[in-house]
């Protein structure tokens, strides 16, 4: 099965513009996640979505964050405006039902975000 | 606050011997705990999953254990290779949530 796909890979923007990240999940997976990792810490869940629903947006800064899942599949994250601190990977991970505890989560590789 | 520590120092291992890495948790209470891998410039990849109510779990080299007493789990690599390095992150699932909290990552390096 194809795995998760982000784009892009890598952005450079200037403080106080704006970006946006794109996800394609694993199909049939009814739960996608976005987490944001700053270097040398785990993932932080900014948001996750059941189907074409929010279920936890608890961390998302909502005044320059956000997403939305396009038809229960597609996801884009957006950022406006852009702030320095916001430099990190966008990771986007995907799970089969995110109702099971057996499920598992399948990442993709992220896209590297520079704020200069 | 909920907290989750792994080893924030890199753990140096000779080839062949058997890495072990501590995932500790405070004011949480986990229905469930995995173990992912990560290298550079890659998104993390799922390794084992253990439930509250197991103590152990195997797959080939790796073992598990968790320890809902002293709020623990550590996972083992035995016989290490060194394409065994990378960045292990432990992650933790509440019942009902279905909401991953992961720890901060160790970093091991087995050498040759």
């Amino acid at each position: 099965e194809a795995g998760v796909a982000q784009s892009p890979r890598y952005k450079i923007i200037e403080k106080r513009q704006s970006v946006a990240f794109w996800c394609n999940p694993i199909s049939g997976h009814a739960t996608l996640y976005w987490y944001q990792q700053i270097l040398g810490q785990g993932p932080k869940l900014l948001i996750q979505f059941q189907n074409n629903g929010v279920v936890d947006d608890s961390q998302l800064p909502k005044d320059r964050f956000s997403a939305e899942r396009l038809k229960g599949v597609d996801s884009t994250l957006k950022i406006q405006p852009a702030k320095l601190e916001d430099s990190a990977v966008y990771l986007c991970a995907s799970s089969p039902t995110g109702r099971d505890t057996g499920d598992t989560l399948h990442f993709g590789n992220g896209t590297r975000l520079t704020v200069t | 606050s909920q907290k989750i520590e792994q080893n924030s120092e890199a753990l140096n291992i000779q080839e062949g011997k058997t890495a072990t890495l501590t995932c500790n948790y405070t004011n949480y209470s986990p229905a469930y705990l995995q173990w992912y891998r990560q290298d550079p410039g890659r998104g993390p990849v799922f390794l084992l999953l253990i439930r509250e109510n197991e103590k152990e779990k195997r797959k080939e080299r790796l073992k598990v254990t968790f320890d809902t007493t002293l709020k623990q789990s550590l996972f083992h690599i035995t016989a290490s290779q060194p394409a065994d390095s990378a960045t292990y992150l432990c992650a933790l699932g509440a019942w009902g949530t279905y909401k991953y909290i992961f720890g901060t990552g160790t970093r091991l390096k087995v050498l040759a």
